[in-house]
Formats: structure tokens, sequence, C-alpha cells
């Protein structure tokens, strides 16, 4: 089955720099890969998500990019803020998260330091 | 936030014992998915259902049954509880052959002692 690692599991920027957060997958297959923000005690909230057939997508200061061939994903969050502290987990999917679930990475503690 | 709902909040039960989880997906759409949050971890998915029929299952044993109602809600169903079944329980509901993005609900806690 597939198998997600994520890296780094903490890391610590200052208020206004730029946060990256890296995921490799396994599984050639996968074609679907969604990152999520939970906050402490709250749901997982899907941020962006990119499909197979793109290299990238942006929204405002977050940006995802994908490389089919290594088989890695990246999350790139710029101008970061106080709010944007949360634990963030990437995922992979064999469909649009259908019959093969998602498989997550163990999730990275982003703490924006003021 | 998603229009995903689940009951009860958080659970406390004993070693051998049942448990029922209900979710209620968002309006709109037709898939349910479990997975089970372990403290510190990345949920981890257990089954989809799918038309009332499991569609797809992780790694979890037969103890972890399901049940998808007319309306797309869920129930998650729990035998024999062992300790390590504490844990957060999300659903996430989704539209089968369209977008197919999971929006979670806040989930259940449930600890077993």
């Amino acid at each position: 089955g597939e198998n997600v690692e994520q890296h780094p599991s903490t890391l610590s920027v200052q208020e206004g720099d730029s946060a990256v957060i890296k995921c490799t997958y396994s599984d050639s297959a996968s074609n679907y890969f969604p990152w999520y923000k939970q906050e402490l005690g709250k749901r997982p909230q899907l941020i962006i998500d990119i499909r197979s057939n793109v290299g990238e997508k942006k929204d405002q200061r977050i940006a995802v990019t994908l490389n089919k061939t290594a088989k890695h994903f990246s999350l790139h969050i710029t101008e970061t803020q106080p709010e944007d502290s949360a634990v963030y987990f990437c995922a992979a999917t064999t469909s649009g998260g259908g019959a093969d679930g998602l498989t997550f990475g163990k999730g990275t503690h982003l703490i924006i330091q003021p | 936030e998603t229009g995903v709902t689940q009951s009860p909040t958080h659970l406390i039960k004993t070693r051998g014992q049942q448990v029922t989880l209900r979710c209620s997906s968002q309006s709109g759409h037709n898939t349910v998915s479990w997975y089970q949050q372990a403290l510190g971890q990345g949920p981890q998915f257990i089954f989809q259902y799918y038309r009332e029929e499991e569609n797809g299952r992780g790694n979890f044993p037969p103890r972890f049954s399901g049940l998808q109602f007319p309306n797309y809600s869920s129930e998650l169903n729990v035998n024999a509880l062992e300790l390590d079944d504490s844990a957060l329980y999300l659903c996430a509901s989704s539209s089968a052959g369209l977008e197919e993005t999971q929006y979670f609900g806040p989930g259940t806690r449930l600890l077993v002692l």
C-alpha cells in the first residue's frame, strides 16, 4: 500500500518568513495530494490540494508543488502569520480520496514566532 | 466549517465493551470515510461507505464495522474494545465521481479504560 513520509516534524519560523513542508510518497499510482491544517482539538481542514496532472497550484499565501518523477510534493506558506500555527498533514491516494482512502503523513507542527 | 457532524463528542468505555459512533455527511455528499487518529499521529483510514456498501477498507480488524443509511449518514461500530482503540475518530464526507475532496467532521474522542 501507499506510504507517505513527511518532514520536518516540527518547524519554527519567524512571523513574516516562509515555511516549507515536504512529503514523499511510495505508490506511483497516487494521483491526488491534499494538505490539511489541524488546530489543537479541532478537525482537519483542507487548505489546498493538487492532482497529478498539474505541477503547481497556488491560493493566496499557500502553494503546493508536485514532482511526480521524484514522488514528492511540498507545501509553501509565504508571509507567515500567527494564525498559521497548527499541525499540517499531507496525504496521498490513488483516487480522489475514494475506495483506497487517504494515506497521511505523520504531520508537521508549525510554530510561528512573533 | 464543513457541514459534517459527529456524535458524541467524547466517550469513555471499558475494555471489552462495544461502541457506536455516528456521522452525518455534508449536504450533497454521498460517501463517508472513517479514520482513526491516535495522539500525535496522522489519521489512518478505516473504511469507506458508498451507496450503503463498504467500498474500501484499511488495515483494521473485522471488529471495526460500519453502516451507511439511505440519507448517507453513517455509523462506526467497534466491538471488544481494546486500550489501543483510544483515539480521535474522524469521519469525512465526499461526493463520489465528482471532486471527491474529503471534508472532515469534528471527531469523537474515545477513551478506553
